[in-house]
């Protein structure tokens, strides 16, 4: 199916586990984003990715590493996870060479650390 | 990017329109004033973006003052599944080395649409 979709859906793990989330879109996009959000807080950007092998860190990239060998797959992972982790995570994806330069979100990953 | 100012909530009767404002007196030159929604546990929908003239889609209206110091997000004939956070953003369009045109959110306004 066309589109940007994320993997799991919902997600429990320890804390100090190691955790990947999954992102995946089919349009080619240049460009790949990871938010969380959390109540009271929005949504904050966390890395992102210009290209193929090129990351950059957003607003709160601690705890996170990322990784973007093919485009259209940008994973996210918690090397260590931590109970303030536990959040709601949106990846997004934009075509650079669009009119709108808008981005699209995926569904979200629920992660709870206990 | 230049920050946003939006009122944290505001409700709309059914079948009327609903009129967000937001401010952006800091805009420059070469940024684009973005709306997003975002309804409940949903990732961000797109809405409509404008740099100075007046835009419209099947979603919305987007009306920017003259001096593009601040914009109004029109719903013409709000719905109940119009209730949403919606987001306010500016950002350059440019995708440089040292400007992404990444989207940073604020906190938005909750609209809460009512039968």
């Amino acid at each position: 199916d066309a589109g940007i979709t994320q993997s799991p859906r919902y997600k429990i793990t320890e804390t100090g586990r190691q955790v990947t989330l999954m992102c995946h879109q089919t349009w080619s996009h240049s460009y790949m984003f990871w938010y969380r959000q959390d109540l009271g807080h929005g949504l904050r950007l966390i890395y992102y990715s210009a290209a193929a092998d090129i990351t950059d860190k957003g607003e709160v990239p601690d705890g996170y590493v990322v990784s973007r060998s093919k485009t259209e797959n940008f994973p996210l992972t918690l090397e260590s996870a931590t109970r303030s982790q536990t959040s709601v995570y949106f990846c997004a994806s934009s075509d650079r060479t669009a009119t709108n330069y808008g981005y699209t979100f995926g569904s979200g990953t629920r992660l709870t650390v206990v | 990017d230049a920050k946003t100012t939006q009122p944290p909530s505001m409700d709309c009767a059914e079948g009327r329109a609903a009129n967000l404002p937001c401010n952006h007196s800091t805009i420059s030159g070469n940024e684009y004033v973005y709306w997003y929604r975002q309804i409940h546990s949903q990732g961000p929908q797109y809405i409509i973006h404008g740099l100075k003239n007046n835009e419209t889609n099947e979603m919305a209206s987007l009306i920017i003052t003259e001096d593009r110091k601040s914009s109004t997000l029109i719903l013409p004939h709000a719905t109940l599944r119009d209730t949403a956070v919606y987001y306010c953003i500016v950002r350059s369009s440019s995708f440089s080395s040292s400007n992404t045109g990444k989207l940073i959110f604020g906190q938005g306004t909750t609209l809460q649409v009512k039968p």
